[in-house]
């Protein structure tokens, strides 16, 4: 079946410090979707990238979706404490398989 | 609020009992998730219903069962419970249940066995 793995699990990066999570499918996606989960919350919709090399912007965060569409990236520009919490990503699939997540802690 | 609602908030209960967790969706959507969330892990998809029938079965146990009742609402039910099975249990739902619709999430519900 569809594996998606998250590299890093924990980021640790002082406030103001750039961050980067990676998001990699076994197999070929036709859409990723990014979400955030604030400590002690419920995963939240970030984005949905679809085609393939697409990049889109949410402010300070980038999303990007390779162009083998097999893989995704969010990167967090000068992070701040409002961005703490866990990130996952989920490829297309019937069971919506949901990579690890990767849990960043910005420290002050 | 995303609209999805679950409860209770908070379960305890003992070894070898029966629960039952409630979910209803977003107004108007037909398709229900349920993942489970062990203690800084993912998500592990369990089941998918939509519009009352199950579409797709992820890692879920056999103790565990799910319906999806004609008024959209679903419920999870566990039994026989192990400590294992302490964890974060969400629902989330979307209009139709396609692979390319955001899922809105519920607060979940934190079930402790002791």
């Amino acid at each position: 079946g569809q594996q998606v793995m998250q590299i890093p699990q924990y980021q640790h990066v002082q406030e103001g410090e750039d961050f980067t999570t990676y998001c990699n499918s076994s197999t070929t996606l036709s859409n990723i979707q990014w979400y955030k989960q604030r400590p002690g919350g419920h995963p939240v919709f970030l984005i949905q990238l679809v085609k393939s090399g697409e990049v889109k912007k949410q402010k300070r965060l980038t999303f990007q979706f390779g162009e083998a569409k097999k893989n995704s990236s969010l990167h967090i520009t000068a992070t701040q404490t409002t961005d703490v919490g866990t990130y996952f990503c989920t490829g297309s699939a019937r069971q919506l398989t949901f990579g690890s997540g990767t849990q960043l802690t910005v420290l002050p | 609020d995303s609209g999805v609602t679950q409860t209770p908030k908070h379960l305890i209960t003992a070894t070898g009992q029966r629960v039952t967790l409630r979910c209803s969706p977003r107004s108007g959507d037909l398709s229900v998730y349920w993942y489970q969330q062990s203690l800084d892990q993912g998500l592990q998809f369990l089941i998918q219903y939509y519009n009352g029938e199950e579409r797709a079965k992820g890692n879920i146990l056999e103790r565990f069962s799910a319906q999806q009742f004609p008024d959209l609402h679903s419920e999870l039910n566990l039994s026989s419970l192990e400590l294992g099975d302490s964890a974060l249990y969400f629902c989330a739902s979307s209009p139709t249940g396609t692979t390319n619709e955001k899922l809105f999430f519920g607060s979940g519900t934190q079930l402790s066995v002791l």
